[in-house]
């Protein structure tokens, strides 16, 4: 059964450096997301990306944040200059297809723990 | 934000027993909901889905009820297993794109 992976599973950075979360989505699909929850909290939207480009971002996907899809397999999301409260798991999904009405449901990978000192 | 809230942190349940997690929303405009079961260290594992047209689908063991006048939906899960204790999270969309997930509901099916 074709599934989302991520890596790495656990990555530890200094406060201020940069970081590329990695994820290979499920291969016929067409839209991207990253989620991430910190711990205690609710899963939360961070961006969705459809053809090269973001179709939604939340408040939280502020200009630290950047997504790139740089091959036919890899999506991924770079944190700038990570902060303390960026310490989270974020969750790479992928479905089908979103929007124009049209709903398929969102397959997510294991995560990765991102833990900021 | 709270669109969508599941007020039950966590439920016990004897095995072979029916298990019903709840959700409500208040945002009239999300069409299409999904329940996503989640064990730790591992990413969310979709469930079910319901369309905002239908009031009901099943899968197998589960059940997804939608009450869209009360703006409410359940997840019933029969008989439960003890491989049902997890973290349940309800999760609606709104013309597709992005997930607004509620807090989650803790299972754990005794034997």
């Amino acid at each position: 059964e074709p599934e989302v992976t991520q890596t790495p599973s656990h990555q530890v950075t200094q406060m201020g450096q940069e970081v590329i979360l990695r994820c290979v989505p499920i291969s016929n699909h067409l839209y991207f997301y990253w989620y991430r929850q910190i711990l205690g909290q609710k899963v939360e939207f961070l961006v969705s990306f459809y053809n090269n480009e973001i179709s939604e971002k939340s408040e939280i996907f502020d200009d630290q944040f950047s997504v790139e899809r740089p091959d036919g397999s890899n999506f991924t999301l770079k944190i700038r200059s990570t902060k303390l409260e960026d310490s989270a798991m974020y969750f790479c999904a992928s479905s089908r297809l979103g929007t124009s009405g049209i709903n398929y449901e969102q397959y997510f990978g294991p995560g990765t723990r991102l833990t900021v000192t | 934000d709270q669109q969508v809230k599941q007020n039950s942190p966590s439920l016990s349940v004897q095995e072979g027993r029916i298990s019903i997690l709840n959700c409500d929303y208040t945002n009239s405009m999300f069409d299409y909901f999904l329940w996503y079961k989640k064990y730790p260290a591992e990413g969310p594992t979709f469930l079910i889905s319901i369309s905002s047209i239908k009031d009901k689908n099943e899968d197998g063991r589960f059940t997804v009820f939608l009450n869209k006048s009360a703006k409410h939906l359940s997840l019933h899960i029969v008989p439960s297993q003890p491989g049902d204790s997890a973290v349940y999270f309800c999760a609606a969309q709104e013309g597709g794109n992005k997930l607004t997930f509620g807090t989650g509901t803790q299972l754990k099916v005794e034997l």
